[in-house]
């Protein structure tokens, strides 16, 4: 089936390590996304990216990285240099023929900084 | 950037119940977005609204985007345990692009 895969869905991390957020998708959907979802607050953009090998930063970039070298493919990582990472991460892609709004989500990624 | 005011924050109700919660803006937006969120999982979208007044329904749900383009309505009637979850509105505002604003969320709690 397609969809989009988000791994590993809870992830513990050490202050100071950098760690990865694998987002795969195989519905050839040109647009990938990252948000950021705190308790009570609304997502917010991270990074996002409408072609291979191209990203713009969002909202709440700093302290975040992203590469797109496959269309399939949009990792986040989150460095050391992000002061509160502990967070709900989503990753989201669409069509860029469809109406912005059709935004199809993975299911999370839960990180915690101990 | 945009900022969306989505309330209320929670709801605790009781099942068979109809169920209204609202989204607010300072700014015109030009497409409105309602999603829902189960736990663990990522929101789905529910409907989507493009024109000024424009009512739609899916199934039990009704959403509006209101006449002055700052706000937009979503009712649930006659709610039912599976209705729990996180609803989430979202918008394009007129110079955004194509970048979402969302809400802070309305948490949807049903007892049977």
């Amino acid at each position: 089936d397609g969809g989009i895969t988000q791994s590993p869905k809870y992830l513990f991390r050490k202050e100071g390590q950098n760690v990865t957020l694998s987002c795969e998708q195989n519905l050839n959907h040109d647009a990938m996304y990252w948000y950021r979802q705190d308790p009570g607050q609304g997502l917010r953009l991270i990074y996002y990216s409408q072609i291979v090998n191209d990203f713009q930063k969002g909202d709440i970039a700093e302290g975040y990285s992203v590469s797109r070298e496959k269309k399939e493919s949009f990792p986040l990582t989150v460095t050391s240099a992000q002061k509160n990472p502990t967070a709900f991460y989503l990753c989201a892609s669409r069509h860029t023929g469809l109406p912005v709004g059709e935004l199809f989500f993975g299911e999370g990624s839960r990180l915690t900084v101990l | 950037g945009q900022q969306l005011n989505q309330s209320p924050q929670s709801m605790f109700i009781q099942e068979g119940e109809d169920v209204s919660m609202n989204c607010t803006s300072s700014s015109i937006f030009n497409t409105w977005l309602w999603y829902k969120q189960e736990p663990g999982e990522g929101p789905v979208l529910l409907i989507a609204l493009y024109k000024a007044g424009e009512l739609t329904s899916n199934g039990r749900l009704t959403a509006q985007f209101g006449i002055t383009r700052k706000d937009s309505f979503l009712n649930i009637s006659a709610s039912i345990p599976s209705d729990v979850g996180i609803y989430f509105c979202a918008g394009l505002a007129l110079n955004a692009g194509n970048m979402l604003t969302f809400g802070g969320g309305t948490r949807l709690m049903v007892k049977p």
